[in-house]
C-alpha cells in the first residue's frame, strides 16, 4: 500500500505553547488528508478534512482556530495545535487519499502538554 | 451525517475459533466499508474492504459481508491466531470521492491460548 508519514511521533510541550505536526505522503499525491484524534481504548475521532489548496473542513465541535491545518501541498498536510493546554493531550492521527476511498494512515503523534 | 455502530466492544475467544464483529451504519449513500486492524500505539491498518456492489469478499482467514438492506456489514475472522489479538474498526465512506470515513466504536478482541 501507499505510505503515509506523520512526524513527530511523540512531542511534549508546555502548555500555551503550540505545536505542528507534519503528514506526508511519500510516494502518492495526496488530494485529500484527514485528521483524526484518539482518545485512549477509544475510536478514531474525525477533526477535519483538508484538501490541497483549500480550506479545512472541520467536524462540528472541533476549534479551527485551535487546530489550524495547512494542506499547501499534494504532499503535505500540517496540523498546528495553538495555545495548548493539558486536555489536548491526545494521540493525533493523519490518514490520506490519493482520489479514491482507500485511505492511508500515518504513524500518528502522541502529544502530551504540561 | 453518518453513525457506525459496532459490537461487540470487546471479544475474547479461544484460539482457533472463529470471531465475528458487526457493525450497522445509518447512511444509506455509504458504499465503501473498510476494516482496519490496530495494535497499540500504532497506526490503523486496512485488513479488508467491501463495497456495495457485492454482499461478501474473502481473503484466506478473513471474511467481511455486507446487507445493504439493513445496513449491516460484519467480519469474520477464522481459525484465530495469537496475533489477531488487537483493536478492530469497521468504517463507511463513499468510495466514488475522497469522502470522509467515519469509523465505529472499535472491538477488542483477545484471543485466549
Amino acid at each position: 500500500g501507499a505510505v503515509v508519514s506523520q512526524h513527530p511521533s511523540r512531542v511534549i510541550c508546555k502548555s500555551g505553547t503550540s505545536v505542528k505536526i507534519e503528514c506526508r505522503s511519500l510516494d502518492f499525491q495526496a488530494t485529500t488528508m484527514f485528521w483524526y484524534r484518539q482518545f485512549p481504548k477509544k475510536s478514531l475521532m474525525l477533526m477535519a478534512t483538508s484538501n490541497e489548496g483549500s480550506k479545512a473542513t472541520y467536524e462540528q465541535g472541533v476549534e479551527k482556530d485551535k487546530f489550524l491545518i495547512n494542506h499547501a501541498s499534494l504532499t503535505l498536510s500540517t496540523l498546528t495545535v495553538t495555545s495548548a493546554h493539558p486536555e489536548d493531550s491526545s494521540f493525533y492521527i493523519c490518514s490520506a487519499t490519493g482520489g479514491k476511498a482507500e485511505a492511508f494512515f500515518g504513524q500518528g503523534t502522541r502529544l502530551t502538554v504540561v | 451525517g453518518e453513525n457506525v455502530e459496532q459490537h461487540p466492544s470487546t471479544l475474547s475467544v479461544q484460539e482457533g475459533d472463529s470471531a465475528v464483529i458487526k457493525c450497522t451504519y445509518s447512511d444509506s449513500a455509504s458504499n465503501y466499508f473498510p476494516w482496519y486492524k490496530q495494535e497499540l500505539g500504532k497506526r490503523p491498518q486496512l485488513i479488508i474492504d467491501i463495497r456495495s456492489n457485492v454482499g461478501e469478499k474473502k481473503d484466506q482467514r478473513i471474511a467481511v459481508t455486507l446487507n445493504k438492506t439493513a445496513k449491516h456489514f460484519s467480519l469474520h475472522i477464522t481459525e484465530t491466531q495469537p496475533e489477531d489479538s488487537a483493536v478492530y474498526f469497521c468504517a463507511a465512506s463513499m468510495y466514488s470521492s475522497a469522502s470522509k470515513i467515519i469509523f465505529g466504536s472499535g472491538t477488542r478482541l483477545s484471543i485466549r491460548p
